[in-house]
């Protein structure tokens, strides 16, 4: 597609239940990276994918939360047992493959997440 | 721990006016500075700067990297009432296999017409 797409855009759930956000990156990107957003905060890291090595998963706040990407494409970022403070926007990035160059970061809408 | 911080908070000018935002940096390993404009939702890349002293140039937007004194600027001339957001600055400074942006807060920039 023209952009990264993420859904859904808005997602309103218990506490307690699982969530799962999707990303589809920019056709081409071989690199995608998760990052949350919270209220008065900056945007924070989560998890990066680089073609098909295993995933940079040190900024992940939790055992709760995992994510996959599959067949080097969409990916999902799954959160278990929400918990109040896990309501952010959840913004999605996708770039070029980083090499000695690096790649300007793109990024989606975000999937607004609020638990009650 | 990487640190990137934006000055100022927030701005209000006038339709016309130059701005100029401020973002320094202390990070390791420090690699690329990037600047996105962030309005309803997703953050626009705007620029990446690499080397010192290089201005880059988009219209009416400009912005330049001193890696000396660890900062750089984004100027906006002739601001208009379009340009109000929220403009992030972010490091790329990896370790290992990761590429992820150390972002700082923002300058929430509002232009009165």
């Amino acid at each position: 597609g023209a952009g990264v797409s993420q859904s859904p855009s808005n997602k309103v759930t218990e506490k307690g239940k699982d969530v799962e956000l999707r990303c589809d990156p920019i056709s081409g990107h071989t690199a995608l990276y998760w990052y949350r957003q919270s209220l008065g905060q900056g945007l924070e890291f989560l998890i990066y994918f680089q073609g098909n090595s295993a995933p940079d998963k040190s900024g992940l706040p939790s055992d709760r939360f995992s994510a996959e990407r599959t067949g080097g494409s969409v990916s999902t970022l799954t959160i278990q047992r929400t918990q109040q403070e896990d309501s952010a926007v959840y913004l999605c990035a996708s770039s070029l493959l980083p090499g000695t160059v690096d790649q300007p970061q793109h990024f989606g809408d975000g999937t607004r997440l609020s638990i009650l | 721990e990487d640190k990137v911080v934006q000055s100022p908070l927030s701005l209000v000018v006038h339709e016309g006016d130059t701005v100029t935002l401020n973002c320094s940096y202390e990070v390791t390993n420090f690699r690329s500075l990037l600047w996105y404009k962030q309005e309803k939702k997703a953050p626009t890349f705007l620029f990446m700067l690499t080397s010192s002293g290089i201005e880059k140039k988009s219209g009416r937007l400009s912005s330049i990297l001193d890696k000396k004194e660890l900062f750089s600027i984004l100027n906006i001339t002739a601001t208009q009432t379009g340009d109000s957001a929220v403009y992030l600055c972010a490091t790329l400074s990896p370790s290992g296999s990761a590429r992820q942006l150390t972002f700082g807060s923002g300058t929430q920039l509002t232009v009165l017409p």
